[in-house]
């Protein structure tokens, strides 16, 4: 079946300090990806929709030089937190979506998620 | 405004009955209606798919059944287990293919 790693699954850094987290398609290409953040107990708030080849589209109030988003090839997208902050820990979801991928309609593939602690 | 609701945040049941989620939606149009299964600290899973035209779906216990005049879904669970026990997220797609969006979430705990 259809599966995405994403790593670190959990990483601590100082503040200040950038993060990188990624997201692989093992066996399967993914044009689109999307990057969510999650706070205990809530849903998943989207923050960007990454496209392979071209520049991502961030959610309104997401800011995009603090969290750099790449979609080099057809199956890895990073998201990459700059100058981070207290603040920006939470569980971050990476998904990629699989066109056609069940009796032609697109469904989505989710990684493990990345817990950031930022001290 | 547009709004995706599902039942109670949180659900309990005994085990071996039924468990009945629902989703509300408000202002969209799905071509499809996706309900997702997280556990704690993992990344959501994909369940099961209804299209517009459909009325119900069915895979081993679960079940979905779609209201386009209702604007409604709901997810059965029969014969609930302890293993069943996560929280369930229900997602619109309205097959733009850029966006799907996510319902706030039901905890499901089944009792033994």
């Amino acid at each position: 079946g259809a599966v995405v790693s994403q790593h670190p699954s959990w990483v601590i850094c100082k503040s200040g300090t950038s993060v990188k987290i990624e997201c692989r398609s093992l066996d399967f290409q993914a044009t689109t990806m999307f990057w969510y953040r999650q706070f205990p107990k809530q849903s998943l708030m989207l923050m960007a929709t990454s496209n392979e080849g071209s520049k991502a589209t961030y959610e309104q109030g997401v800011e995009k030089d603090k969290f750099l988003i790449n979609h080099a090839s057809l199956t890895l997208s990073t998201l990459t937190v700059t100058s981070a902050h207290p603040e920006d820990s939470s569980f971050y979801i990476c998904s990629a979506r699989r066109d056609g991928g069940y009796s032609g309609a697109n469904v989505l593939t989710f990684g493990a998620g990345s817990r950031l602690t930022v001290l | 405004s547009q709004k995706i609701e599902q039942n109670s945040e949180a659900l309990n049941i005994q085990e071996g009955k039924t468990a009945t989620l629902t989703c509300n939606y408000t202002n969209y149009s799905p071509a499809y209606l996706q309900w997702y299964r997280q556990d704690p600290g993992r990344g959501p899973v994909f369940l099961l798919l209804i299209r517009e035209n459909e009325k119900e779906k069915r895979k081993e216990r679960l079940k979905v059944t779609f209201d386009t005049t209702l604007k409604q879904s709901l997810f059965h669970i029969t014969a609930s287990q302890p293993a069943d026990s996560a929280t369930y997220l229900c997602a619109l797609d309205e097959n733009t293919g850029n966006q799907f969006y996510f319902g706030t979430g039901t905890s499901l705990t089944v009792i033994p």
